[in-house]
């Protein structure tokens, strides 16, 4: 399945370090969205955009930032990180964002950047 | 407050077996209801989902699901499970009134020969 790629697979970053993350979908998709994925947790939904509007923030602290410059593309920059923070995270694309911001389209996934804050 | 449940953490079968993953959710207008599969190293593959209609609906890979309304459950069967189902299977409702899509916790399938 390469609809939906993430760059990096793996990430390793110290607490003061910047980095980030890279999501890019193939599918002709407008709407983005970035959950965070940790053990024995639900997914957590992080942001939406739909047409490159941010949606949706879950109360997301600010270390971590998003950026869409275009419905193909989805980033999330990353600065002065906790070792919590660490986990899958999983990049997707659905049509759009559904009928007044509504998560009933089918979601298509990367295969997540594993990332390991130090 | 809005849920999904899956009761089963872990669950094994042999290969061969039937399969039964459980999944209930406590909504009161009829949700959106979804079945994801993520293998290692794998972002989430649907497997099938259900709207409205029949209420026992087809996926991939020979999955199946039955929505009962009675129940609050949407529960996911496959009648012969190969070693390549051995995956981590996510149920996930979309709230008619939040519009949000909600996951549950997940339940991983070890699969022994």
């Amino acid at each position: 399945e390469t609809g939906v790629t993430q760059t990096p697979r793996h990430l390793v970053m110290g607490m003061t370090n910047k980095k980030s993350l890279k999501c890019e979908q193939h599918l002709g998709h407008n709407a983005m969205y970035w959950y965070k994925q940790s053990a024995k947790k639900p997914l957590e939904l992080m942001f939406v955009y739909n047409f490159k509007e941010q949606t949706e923030n879950n109360s997301v602290p600010s270390r971590f930032s998003p950026e869409c410059p275009n419905s193909s593309h989805l980033f999330l920059h990353l600065h002065t990180l906790q070792p919590e923070d660490s986990a899958l995270y999983l990049c997707a694309s659905s049509q759009e964002g559904g009928l007044a911001g509504g998560q009933q389209e089918t979601q298509y996934f990367g295969p997540g950047t594993r990332l390991l804050v130090l | 407050a809005q849920s999904v449940t899956q009761p089963d953490i872990h669950i094994t079968v042999s290969e061969g077996a039937s399969l039964e993953l459980r999944c209930n959710y406590s909504y009161g207008a009829t949700p959106y209801l979804f079945w994801y599969v993520q293998s290692p190293g794998q972002g989430l593959q649907l497997l099938l989902k259900y709207f409205s209609g029949d209420t026992l609906v087809q996926g991939i890979k020979g999955f199946e699901a039955e929505f009962k309304r009675s129940q609050s459950s949407f529960n996911l069967r496959k009648p012969s499970v190969h070693w390549s189902d051995a995956a981590e299977y996510f149920c996930a409702v979309v709230s008619s009134n939040t519009g949000k899509l909600i996951f549950g916790q997940g339940t991983t399938l070890q699969v022994k020969p």
